[in-house]
């Protein structure tokens, strides 16, 4: 079965600081994505990747910014936080561009800003 | 561009109850269609799928058959039980806009009560 794994359930942050949310997939997949989701918003797609070192911007790339070093891992950098970040953010990952492909979420990182 | 609605929540019934919930999508070319299940704190896990016209996908008493000519994808289970109690996603991806990426329905909440 595919993994994806987020490297923390829970997270406290203040606002202005840095903050990095990990996620690593254990399937070989070319795609990555980021979602936040927030009541009655439903998933809202933040970034995504193709590929190593490559990034595209989603529906709400503001405030965020995206790292893909390696095939296995994507990470999402909220740059100076804010109250209104506060929110459970999802990666998925799915093998190709192909249609018909889903996607395999991880159990999601919940954020708290202060 | 393409989309995806369904019914709004929450739908809430009895243990044994028979379960329905809808999902129509507007796409260009051949989209494939998912359903997702998010239970309490966890990330999103694939429920099931169908890549074609007139497909029936179908996994732990739930079924969906894609209705091309209703542009539909309705959610059923004969008999509901607390533990199916979640928030159902609706998804579809591909058609002419091949990327890998997924476009959600807004997520209907089911509670069944014993």
């Amino acid at each position: 079965d595919v993994k994806v794994t987020q490297s923390s359930r829970y997270l406290v942050k203040r606002t202005g600081e840095k903050v990095f949310l990990e996620c690593v997939q254990d399937m070989d997949h070319e795609n990555m994505f980021w979602y936040r989701q927030d009541p009655g918003l439903g998933l809202r797609l933040i970034y995504f990747s193709y590929d190593v070192k490559m990034k595209e911007k989603g529906d709400i790339p503001e405030g965020y910014s995206v790292s893909r070093e390696k095939k296995e891992r994507f990470s999402l950098i909220l740059e100076s936080a804010s109250t209104n970040q506060t929110s459970m953010y999802l990666c998925a990952s799915n093998p190709s561009r192909g249609g018909g492909q889903p996607q395999h979420f991880g159990d999601g990182t919940r954020l708290s800003i202060l | 561009g393409n989309s995806v609605t369904q019914m709004e929540g929450p739908v809430t019934l009895s243990e044994e109850a028979f379960l329905t919930i809808n999902c129509t999508y507007t796409a260009t070319g051949y989209p494939s269609l998912f359903w997702y299940v998010q239970y309490p704190g966890e990330g999103l896990q694939l429920l099931l799928k169908a890549t074609k016209a007139d497909d029936k996908g179908s996994n732990k008493g739930f079924e969906a058959t894609y209705r091309k000519e209703t542009t539909s994808f309705h959610l059923e289970k004969g008999s509901v039980q607390v533990s199916d109690s979640a928030v159902y996603f609706c998804a579809l991806s591909g058609g002419s806009s091949n990327t890998g990426k997924l476009i959600f329905g807004q997520g209907t909440t089911l509670q069944v009560k014993p």
